[in-house]
């Protein structure tokens, strides 16, 4: 399954919204009603944090300014009102096929 | 808190190979899946292959298929991942990532502070 994240740079205002896309070649929507769809965030110098997983559901601290919507092939990660900290590159992924993979990334960037 | 602790950064020369450990903390090792994933210089999160310890079983991406061994030792908490037949391609960052025992071995909501492996003559 290929992901298509859009787009590549994502130049941010802090307080403003943003939203990042990420279209799949197959639905991620499983038979149980869920589709196996996360986002990660990736600070330069770190490792990987899970921001939403399941297409919408927010992992545990992460803050409510982001939300993730979505289903089939076609995802959204939006960050309501963009922070300093919000810089970095976001990584959509699907598990829904046991060949896990990863978008391309969209670097976000004040 | 639960962390992952994976081993130091790694010099290669081409055609050898690479164990890295990733050791979790806490209970319930088996309850857990471990995955591997990279970051090469200018490319993107790549997952390499993951294992399930309760069922002793393992998924591999096709890329990585004829070169990677992941095995996990439950007595110390303990997951391994090995590359062999290294080239300069696998100069990169790996990451150890757990997930949770269910329809798949995702999401990972606990990773490692990543080992870096250079390949280099």
């Amino acid at each position: 399954i290929v992901l298509t994240q859009t787009p590549l740079s994502l130049p941010v205002t802090p307080g403003e919204p943003a939203s990042i896309s990420c279209r799949s070649s197959q639905s991620l929507l499983h038979s149980n009603g869920y589709n196996y769809l996360d986002w990660y965030f990736q600070k330069p110098g770190q490792s990987p944090q899970l921001l939403i997983y399941l297409g919408s559901y927010r992992a545990s601290g992460v803050p409510d300014r982001f939300s993730g919507s979505g289903s089939g092939t076609d995802f959204t990660l939006t960050i309501s009102r963009v922070e300093a900290e919000d810089v970095g590159i976001y990584y959509c992924m699907q598990a829904l096929n046991i060949q896990l993979t990863f978008g391309g990334g969209t670097r976000v960037e004040i | 808190q639960v962390r992952l602790v994976q081993s130091g950064a790694e010099v290669r020369k081409p055609g050898s190979s690479v164990k890295v450990s990733c050791k979790a903390s806490g209970d319930s090792f088996d309850s857990f899946t471990f995955s591997w994933v990279r970051l090469a210089p200018g490319q993107g999160l790549e997952w390499m292959g993951g294992i399930i310890p309760m069922y002793e079983t393992a998924k591999f991406a096709h890329k990585f298929r004829d070169r990677i061994t992941l095995s996990a030792d439950k007595s110390t908490n303990t997951a391994y991942m090995k590359l062999s037949n290294l080239t300069s391609d696998d100069t990169a960052f790996y990451y150890c990532a757990r997930g949770k025992v269910g329809a798949t071995l995702a999401p990972f909501d606990v990773w490692g502070q990543g080992t870096l492996l250079t390949v280099s003559p």
